[in-house]
C-alpha cells in the first residue's frame, strides 16, 4: 500500500540544525516529484519545499530558504529536510508528500507527519 | 507573492449543502486543488484540477473554478464531513505552492 512514514523530529534550541527524513513505500518513489509541508500548532498548511522526481530542481519558500535543504536518495526511496539555523516560527508538525504527477500540481499522499518544536 | 483567501467558517445543516469559497487574484487561471483535514490527522485530496475527484472521494464533493473565485461543494453534508478546508494552487510565476487560509466546516 501507498505509504510516506517521517522521522527525525524532536525539541531543538533555537539555531541547532535537525534533519527530518521521509521513507516512501508502495510506489515508484523515483518517478514523482516530492514535498515537505508544515503546520504551525493550530494554524494553517504552509509549503516548505519541493524537490523534483530526479532531484534537478528544488524550490523552496521564501521563510526558509538559505537555511533548509531538501534532497532525496531515490536508491533509498528516502525523502529529506535539513534544517538549519532553526527559529521559535518554525515549531511545526512537518509533513512529507507525494506530488501528484502528470502537470497535476497537487498533493495526493501524506505521511501522518512528524513534531519539530524550536524552544530553549 | 501568490495570495488565497477562506472564509474562516462555514456552518451546515446535515443534508444540506456546504460551499467553501477560496479568492485569488485570476484564479480561474489556475488549476485549484482542495484537502480536507479532521483534528490530528493529515490532510486528504479531495478534488484536483478544480473539479476531478481522486478514487473513494464522495460524489458529494465537486468543485468549480472561474474568475477570482474557486468553489469547493459538499452536497448532502454529514457529521463526518466536519473538519478544516484548505484550497492550493501553484503559481507558475514564482515555482512556489499556495495553500489557502483555511475554512473549518461545522455540522450542526
Amino acid at each position: 500500500q501507498v505509504q510516506l512514514v517521517e522521522s527525525g523530529g524532536g525539541v531543538v534550541q533555537p539555531g541547532g540544525s535537525l534533519r527530518l527524513s521521509c521513507a516512501a513505500s508502495g510506489f515508484t518513489f523515483s518517478s514523482y516529484g516530492m514535498h515537505w509541508v508544515r503546520q504551525a500548532p493550530g494554524k494553517g498548511l504552509e509549503w516548505v519545499a519541493f524537490i523534483r522526481y530526479d532531484g534537478s530542481n528544488k524550490y523552496y519558500a521564501d521563510s526558509v530558504k538559505g537555511r533548509f535543504t531538501i534532497s532525496r536518495d531515490n536508491s533509498k526511496n528516502t525523502l529529506y529536510l535539513q534544517m538549519n539555523s532553526l527559529r521559535a516560527e518554525d515549531t511545526a508538525v512537518y509533513y512529507c508528500a507525494k506530488e501528484s504527477g502528470d502537470y497535476v500540481h497537487a498533493f495526493d499522499i501524506w505521511g501522518q507527519g512528524t513534531m519539530v518544536t524550536v524552544s530553549s | 507573492s501568490y495570495v488565497l483567501t477562506q472564509p474562516p467558517s462555514v456552518s451546515v445543516a446535515p443534508g444540506q449543502t456546504a460551499r467553501i469559497t477560496c479568492g485569488g487574484n485570476n484564479i480561474g487561471s489556475k488549476s485549484v486543488h482542495w484537502y480536507q483535514q479532521k483534528p490530528g490527522q493529515a490532510p486528504v485530496l479531495v478534488v484536483y484540477d478544480d473539479s476531478d475527484r481522486p478514487s473513494g472521494i464522495p460524489e458529494r464533493f465537486s468543485g468549480s473554478n472561474s474568475g477570482n473565485t474557486a468553489t469547493l461543494t459538499i452536497s448532502r453534508v454529514e457529521a463526518g464531513d466536519e473538519a478544516d478546508y484548505y484550497c492550493q494552487v501553484w503559481d507558475s510565476s514564482s515555482d512556489h505552492y499556495v495553500f489557502g487560509t483555511g475554512t473549518k466546516v461545522t455540522v450542526l
